[in-house]
C-alpha cells in the first residue's frame, strides 16, 4: 500500500538554526499539507500546497516558515530560525485528486526538538 | 466549520464493542462527518466518513441520525491495538481545505 514517508524521524537543533523537514507524498497525489502537534496538544494545520503554490496557511505559518516542492517527489518544510516553541511533531499529508478533502494520508512524522 | 464535542477519554476491555459519540449541533448541509485514529507518535489515519444513516467498512461503523447533529463511531470487538485517540471532524468535502482536529477521545483498551 502506498504511503507518505518523512525524513528525518527525529531532528535536534539549536535555537536560531534553520531546519528542513522532508516528505515524499504518495506518488499520484496532488494536494500536500503540513501539520504539527506539540506534545500533548491538538494536531494543528500549518499549510496546504497545490499546483506549486500555497493554497491556505494558518496563523502559525509565519515568515519563518516556507514550503517547497523542489522536484516531482519531495515536499519540504523549512523553518528559517527555530524557536524553542517550534519543538513538536511535524506531519506531512497528501490527498489524491478526486478524493474528498477529508481523506488525507499522513506520514509518520518528524519529531523536532529545539534546544 | 462546525464545532464538535466528544468525550475526553473512554475505557474498554478486549472483545467489547466501543461506541464513541460526537456532537455537532451546527453541522451544515454540505458537511460530511469523518473520523480519524491516531496512535502515539504516529500521524492520524482516516477511518471512516459518512453523510447520513449508516456507513460500514472493515474497521468500523458510523451511525448518523436523521438530524445529523451527532454521530457515533462503533468499533466492534476491540483489541489492545485499538488503544488510540479518535477524532471526529465535520466539514465540507469539496475543495482543498485543511483538516481541523479537536482534542479527540482517548480510548484505552485493557486486557
Amino acid at each position: 500500500e502506498p504511503e507518505v514517508t518523512q525524513t528525518p524521524s527525529h531532528q535536534v537543533t539549536q535555537m536560531g538554526q534553520e531546519v528542513i523537514l522532508r516528505c515524499v507524498p504518495i506518488s499520484n497525489h496532488l494536494y500536500f499539507y503540513w501539520y504539527r502537534q506539540i506534545l500533548g496538544q491538538k494536531v494543528e494545520f500549518l499549510v496546504s500546497f497545490y499546483n506549486n503554490e500555497i493554497s491556505e496557511k494558518s496563523e502559525i505559518f509565519d515568515d519563518q516558515f516556507s514550503v517547497e516542492r523542489p522536484d516531482g517527489s519531495n515536499f519540504t518544510l523549512k523553518i528559517r530560525s527555530t524557536k524553542l516553541e517550534d519543538s513538536a511533531m511535524y506531519f506531512c499529508a497528501s490527498r489524491g485528486q478526486g478524493a474528498s478533502y477529508n481523506e488525507q494520508f499522513f506520514g509518520p512524522g518528524t519529531r523536532l526538538t529545539v534546544l | 466549520l462546525a464545532k464538535t464535542t466528544q468525550p475526553i477519554s473512554m475505557d474498554s476491555y478486549e472483545g467489547q464493542e466501543v461506541n464513541i459519540t460526537c456532537s455537532h449541533n451546527n453541522i451544515a448541509t454540505n458537511d460530511y462527518i469523518t473520523w480519524y485514529q491516531q496512535f502515539p507518535s504516529q500521524g492520524p489515519r482516516f477511518i471512516i466518513q459518512g453523510y447520513k444513516t449508516k456507513v460500514t467498512n472493515e474497521v468500523a461503523s458510523l451511525f448518523i441520525p436523521a438530524d445529523r447533529k451527532s454521530s457515533t463511531l462503533s468499533l466492534p470487538r476491540v483489541s489492545l491495538s485499538d488503544t488510540a485517540v479518535y477524532y471526529c471532524l465535520v466539514g465540507d468535502i469539496q475543495g482543498r481545505r485543511a483538516l481541523t482536529f479537536g482534542s479527540g477521545t482517548r480510548l484505552q483498551v485493557q486486557p
